[in-house]
């Protein structure tokens, strides 16, 4: 079947504008995982869902970063008021659900924040 | 000291050499372990899972795990220009539920 989707593949917004990225997740997956990769660097986990249940929020920066997954299905990772170290490229991954099992990643996001 | 840590490199091999890359961990109760291809530009791409110590081969790659030691690694026999990519080792830590650890990543570039 079809991997996982993310639109839009780039994003340039103003500072202080509120943009939001969505994720659609390989069908059946039960985990949903959002990350942040910076240039070089390997991806930094920023939060997970069971279904519609939003697990851990753990590693998003902020309080301006939000996500969701009301039906347990997409999910939206939005930020407010972006600044200009919110430049980055966001991957979402999705897995079957139980421990162990590998992610799968989405082509990601590149968001530029000028 | 990161929780999961690699060589950034780059690593040069000539193309046909083997190539080895090395990823250590710090949490000792960790069970999965992952290694993801990621081209420039592009998304992770899983390539390899281990949960057992010892080796596990799978065509051109054999990844090998050594719980004791806290060590996991990627052998790419035979290499191609085609492998040059950033390698990422992903480690599922035992206090994170599902959620994996990376490491930064270590280039390689095979020179033909």
């Amino acid at each position: 079947g079809a991997g996982v989707s993310q639109s839009p593949r780039y994003k340039v917004a103003k500072r202080g504008q509120d943009v939001a990225l969505r994720c659609d997740p390989i069908s059946g997956h039960v985990s949903l995982f959002w990350y942040q990769q910076a240039l070089g660097q390997g991806p930094e986990f920023l939060t997970y869902f069971q279904n519609e249940a939003q697990l851990d929020k753990s590693g998003l920066p902020s309080d301006r970063f939000f996500a969701e997954r009301p039906e347990g299905s997409v999910s939206t990772l939005k930020i407010q008021r972006t600044q200009q170290e919110d430049s980055a490229v966001y991957l979402c991954a999705s897995s079957l659900g139980t421990q162990g099992q590998p992610q799968h990643f989405g082509d990601g996001t590149r968001l530029s924040i000028l | 000291q990161k929780e999961v840590e690699q060589n950034s490199g780059p690593l040069s091999v000539p193309e046909g050499a083997i190539a080895s890359l090395n990823c250590t961990y710090s949490d000792r109760g960790s069970q999965s372990f992952f290694w993801y291809r990621q081209y420039s530009g592009k998304s992770p791409e899983l390539i390899m899972s281990i949960y057992s110590n010892g080796d596990k081969e799978d065509g051109r790659f054999t990844a090998q795990l050594n719980k004791a030691s806290q060590y996991v690694s990627l052998l790419i026999r035979d290499s191609q220009p085609s492998d040059s990519a950033t390698y990422l080792c992903a480690v599922n830590m035992p206090w994170a539920g599902n959620m994996l650890t990376f490491g930064g990543g270590t280039r390689l570039m095979v020179k033909p």
